[in-house]
């Protein structure tokens, strides 16, 4: 089945700890994406990726990290997390880039991260 | 730099009425307009998009939005709701700039009254 999974789904952490939520795709997407969901202020971009070893800044990029090592893996990075990182958190995956624009996203079922 | 505005944040509608989601953007650039539907506590899935030629668009559940290049606007109706659209919409605007960035309205979320 084509899908893209999130893990863990459901996180409770404490300000400073380390942690990573993993994105894996098999429909060998090139595009990957990061975004945050808060009430009142929609999904805002984290970052994404076009392809292996090529990310780029979304809107609030600010806190967090990504790599792109393999193309179906895009593992989301909170080196040290705070309160107002607490959100929820969903990856995408698209087939293709089409002209200078993305194409359909495919979502995960996100991840819901509280930091204390 | 794009944008996407959907007015309302909440809309309430009667079952068999009229479903009108309203969604305008800015963008220096043909844009790709797209509309996502999240049910609760499940991800966004696609209801429908545009990227070039019809205007009129249609999509799954028996939704359809239309470009309108000269009012910017990307509304999304359908024109019977059932107990079963309610659920929260987002409209999306893909960056034609080179940036390949992705850009979620607000959000809006539809109520379904018996």
């Amino acid at each position: 089945e084509a899908q893209v999974t999130q893990n863990p789904r459901y996180l409770i952490t404490v300000t400073g700890k380390k942690l990573t939520v993993t994105c894996s795709q098999n429909m060998n997407h090139e595009y990957m994406s990061w975004y945050r969901q808060d009430p009142g202020l929609g999904l805002r971009q984290i970052y994404y990726s076009m392809n292996v070893e090529v990310t780029d800044k979304g809107d609030v990029p600010e806190g967090y990290k990504v790599s792109r090592k393999e193309k179906r893996n895009f593992p989301l990075i909170l080196e040290s997390p705070s309160p107002n990182q607490t959100s929820l958190y969903f990856c995408a995956s698209s087939l293709r880039i089409s002209g200078t624009s993305t194409d359909t996203q495919y979502f995960g079922p996100g991840t819901r991260l509280t930091v204390l | 730099a794009q944008s996407v505005t959907q007015l309302g944040s909440h809309v309430s509608v009667s079952e068999g009425a009229l479903v009108l989601l309203r969604c305008n953007y800015s963008s220096s650039v043909p844009p790709y307009l797209f509309w996502y539907v999240q049910y609760p506590n499940q991800g966004l899935q696609l209801l429908l998009k545009y990227t070039t030629g019809a205007t009129l668009v249609k999509g799954i559940n028996g939704f359809e939005a239309e470009f309108k290049k000269s009012e910017t606007s990307f509304h999304l109706t359908k024109p019977s709701a059932h107990m079963s659209d309610a659920a929260e919409y987002f409209c999306a605007v893909s960056d034609g700039s080179g940036t390949y960035k992705y850009i979620f309205g607000t959000g809006t979320r539809l109520k379904v009254l018996a």
